[in-house]
């Protein structure tokens, strides 16, 4: 199956720094979407951008689908923002998704 | 829009018995619903695919008499967990996207924390 990969695994920032979090995958895919993971678990749709480039205020991601990668940027950092972040594909013709292991992110004051 | 939810949120029980956890999609239609188990400090792995009106499709090595899933319309799929021992103890959630829509979005649940004892 397809493979996801993340990096980097674990991110400290001082608040007000920017980051920049990439996920390489595998083979052509027809759905990525990036995520946040809140203390409690639930999964916050960032993204969804199985091609080109978006933004959401602090936050722009972009996906090279040609050479299958994915970056998101995080601007101007808030602790809130701390959390795990995960890239998640489907490959073409699948509708499940295929998650990476996740960038763990800690925004200090 | 596009808000799934779960229930319940955590349970707790004795080894040996069952435990079902429901997934419902609010505002939306969604023949296709999907089941993840997420280990501490680890990823989420997709246990199986639930499709509403026929089987679900297992990942390998997810025992299908174990985790039991049964979707019976278009915004419900259930998971049951029967005989449950410790090593099942885990986050389970679930996901879904809008049938009629021309994006493959997908909208998660805020999961099932599973303890065994």
């Amino acid at each position: 199956g397809i493979q996801v990969e993340q990096s980097p695994p674990d991110l400290i920032l001082q608040e007000g720094a920017n980051s920049t979090l990439r996920c390489n995958f595998s083979d052509s895919v027809n759905n990525l979407q990036w995520f946040h993971q809140n203390p409690w678990g639930q999964l916050i749709n960032l993204f969804y951008i199985p091609s080109g480039t978006k933004q959401n205020g602090r936050l722009s991601a972009t996906t090279v689908a040609t050479e299958r990668y994915s970056l998101l940027y995080i601007s101007s950092s808030q602790t809130t923002d701390s959390g795990v972040y995960f890239c998640a594909v489907a490959g073409t013709g699948r509708r499940a998704l295929t998650f990476g292991s996740g960038t763990r992110l800690q925004v200090q004051p | 829009g596009a808000v799934v939810s779960q229930h319940p949120s955590r349970v707790i029980c004795k080894s040996g018995t069952s435990v079902k956890i429901e997934c419902r999609s609010l505002d939306f239609q969604a023949t296709t619903m999907f089941w993840y188990r997420q280990f501490p400090k680890q990823s989420l792995m997709l246990m199986a695919t639930s499709n509403e009106g026929s089987k679900a499709t297992y990942e390998q090595g997810v025992e299908k008499d174990k985790f039991l899933i049964n979707h019976a319309s278009l915004t419900l799929s259930t998971l049951t967990v029967t005989s449950a021992h410790p090593e099942d103890s885990s986050f389970y959630i679930c996901s879904a996207a809008p049938t009629f829509s021309s994006y493959n979005e997908q909208f998660f649940g805020p999961g099932t924390r599973l303890t065994v004892l």
